[in-house]
């Protein structure tokens, strides 16, 4: 069965440099979200799309935005990118008003 | 307070025994409850889902809801050592794109 994927895998930034995750959600999933885990921590909910329009918005820093496409891939742009903003990053996608499948994350380490 | 508390644990159990798993919540309006097992640096994988109260049960997981206490559990019987992971609760209310996680218990069934 598809699955969540997200791209890259791995990153490596550097301070005050820029970087972009892609998501691209299981087909026919129409709702998007996007989750920081920092090391030994629980999964902090930064932003979710449903229908290509944000519909919530959590702890996400204003140096983060996001977007969700016509094709209902989405993107998290991060600038300015800080020390503490190494950690996994996550995508999730769901059908309306159902369960929440996660992506394998991507590992941004920035130096 | 978080919405949503979880033993971190670590909760060690020797292989076969039963575990229970729990998460109290503090927000009445939560509806939508998920039990999600996260390996290391892995994302998380999707084990049960839940509409309001009552039981579920998929082979060896049993997960249960009792909104009325606000608390919620994820049973596993006959507990193997491949179970060693983090567990992590997840739950949202309705009309609301944003699932609110516990901080994972972390789980170590012994050979």
């Amino acid at each position: 069965a598809a699955g969540v994927i997200q791209s890259p895998r791995h990153l490596i930034k550097e301070k005050r440099e820029t970087a972009t995750l892609k998501c691209y959600p299981i087909p026919r999933h129409d709702t998007v979200y996007w989750y920081q885990q920092g090391p030994g921590q629980d999964p902090q909910f930064l932003i979710s799309f449903y229908e290509k329009m944000q519909s919530d918005k959590g702890s996400i820093p204003d140096r983060f935005s996001a977007q969700q496409f016509s094709d209902y891939h989405s993107e998290l742009n991060m600038s300015s990118l800080e020390l503490g903003d190494s950690a996994l990053y996550f995508c999730a996608s769901s059908a309306k008003n159902t369960e929440a499948f996660f992506g394998q994350g991507t590992r941004l380490t920035v130096v | 307070q978080k919405e949503v508390e979880q033993d971190p644990g670590p909760l060690s159990v020797p292989e076969g025994a039963i575990v229970s798993l729990n998460c109290t919540y503090s927000n009445s309006a939560f509806q939508y409850f998920m039990w999600y097992r996260q390996y290391s640096r892995k994302g998380p994988e999707l084990l049960m889902y839940t509409y309001s109260s009552g039981n579920k049960e998929d082979g060896r997981f049993t997960a249960q809801v009792d909104k009325s206490s606000k608390y919620i559990s994820l049973f596993i019987r006959d507990s193997q050592p491949s179970d060693s992971a983090t567990y992590l609760c997840a739950m949202r209310g309705p009309g609301t794109y944003k699932y609110i996680f516990g901080t994972g218990t972390r789980l170590k069934v012994l050979a």
